[in-house]
This record gives C-alpha cells, structure tokens and sequence, in this order.
C-alpha cells in the first residue's frame, strides 16, 4: 500500500514572501499521479496542482509550483509571492495508475499555513 | 464547482442510530467517492461506486455502507453510529484529464 507523509504540521509564511511545503511518498509503482489540495476555513477541499509521474517537467500553475524527485519520492509545493488568502491547510495526495479508471487518492495528514502580514 | 451537493451539511446524532448522508451530482459522472476526514490521519477513502449499483470498499470500510440506485446519487450509511464516526465526511467525483477528483462540501457528523 501506499503512503503519503507530511512532515510539517504547520508553516508560516509572511505575505509576499515563498514557502516551501514538504511531501514524500512511498510506493514501488512507477506509474502515478500526484496532487496538492488547499482546504482554507471553509472546509471546500480545492485541487492546486498535478503531477503526473512520467512527466519530468514540474507543474506550475501561476504562483504555485513544484518540485518533483521521483527518485526520492519527493513532491514538494512552493508557493511564491505569498498572499493572505494562501493561508489554509495544504494536503499531499497520490493516485495510483493502477487503480485503472478510478481515481482513489491517498491523502496525507496535512500542513496548515499561515500567512502573517 | 464539479456539481456536487452534500446533504446534511452538518448532524448531531446519537449512538446506535442510523444516519445516512446524501451526496448529490448534476453531471452524469460515473464515479463517486466518500471519503472521511480526521486529525492527524488526513483524507481515508470509505468506499467509491464506478456506477449504478457498482461499488467497492476504500481503506476505512468497516461501520458503513454505501448504496448506488441512481447516477446522480449516492448514499453512505453508518447502520449504528458509533462514536469513533464522529468525522467530517467528504464525496467526491472525478472527471478530466487524469480523472482529477472534486470534492463536495462535506458533511460535519457528531455521534454523542
């Protein structure tokens, strides 16, 4: 089975500034995606950003981007030019290929930002 | 927005009744997932349906169980609400490119 492991229960950030958060995974597949989620206060679970496993390229989506090491099973998320409305609890999630048409993530435990002004 | 509606959005219920909540969708997706959410454990898939009357159990099955009659809706049960199902629980569907999942609202479930 698969595990998704945040080791940062909490982040601060000030506004403008870029922060780092850190996911590692464990798996011995070699086809997968992975995913980062925002869950600010509103409970609303957003879908920031993708990376598909065989694609070496990282993703970025605007200020968003992030740092993939399939070698160390690494997937971190770099948030840059830091804005309040960044703060909320950010989740690391994997999906297996092998899961065919099904997309059952693995989730996390999660980093909750703040962002200080 | 994926289309997708939870119901109730939030419950106080006592232990050893039953309770089902309700996850509503608009766009003909044919898979649909529940998920619960707790401190320190993140998201657990509960169970996930790939269509009418088609499901299958997730990683934290046990207590509940889940029922498909049509596309757009499907139900999670706990038959007897216990206490360790105090959670809030999310549904979900999944569309696109590498069929990225969207989730609903959620529901905030308290067992006293």
């Amino acid at each position: 089975a698969q595990t998704v492991t945040q080791s940062q229960p909490e982040m601060s950030v000030q506004e403008a500034e870029t922060v780092t958060l850190s996911c590692t995974y464990d798996t011995s597949e070699s086809d997968y995606y992975l995913f980062w989620y925002k869950q600010p206060p509103s409970r609303q679970m957003i879908l920031v950003i993708r990376q598909e496993a065989y694609k070496q390229q990282n993703a970025t989506e605007n200020r968003f981007s992030v740092n993939f090491q399939k070698a160390a099973k690494s997937f971190s998320l770099k948030i840059s030019d830091s804005q309040l409305g960044d703060a909320a609890m950010y989740f690391c999630a994997y999906r297996s290929e092998n899961t065919g048409t099904a997309s059952k993530l693995t989730f996390g435990t999660g980093t909750r930002l703040q962002v200080t002004l | 927005d994926a289309g997708i509606t939870q119901s109730p959005r939030h419950k106080v219920t006592e232990t050893g009744t039953p309770v089902t909540l309700r996850c509503h969708q608009t766009e003909n997706h044919r898979y649909m997932y529940w998920y619960r959410q707790d401190p320190g454990h993140g998201l657990r898939l509960i169970h996930y349906s790939y269509g009418v009357k088609d499901t299958d159990k997730g990683e934290v099955s046990d207590g509940y169980s889940v029922s498909r009659s049509k596309t757009e809706d499907f139900l999670l049960t706990l038959e007897s609400a216990t206490s360790s199902q105090t959670s809030v629980y999310f549904c979900a569907i999944s569309r696109g490119q590498g069929l990225r999942a969207f989730f609903g609202q959620g529901t905030r479930l308290t067992v006293v």
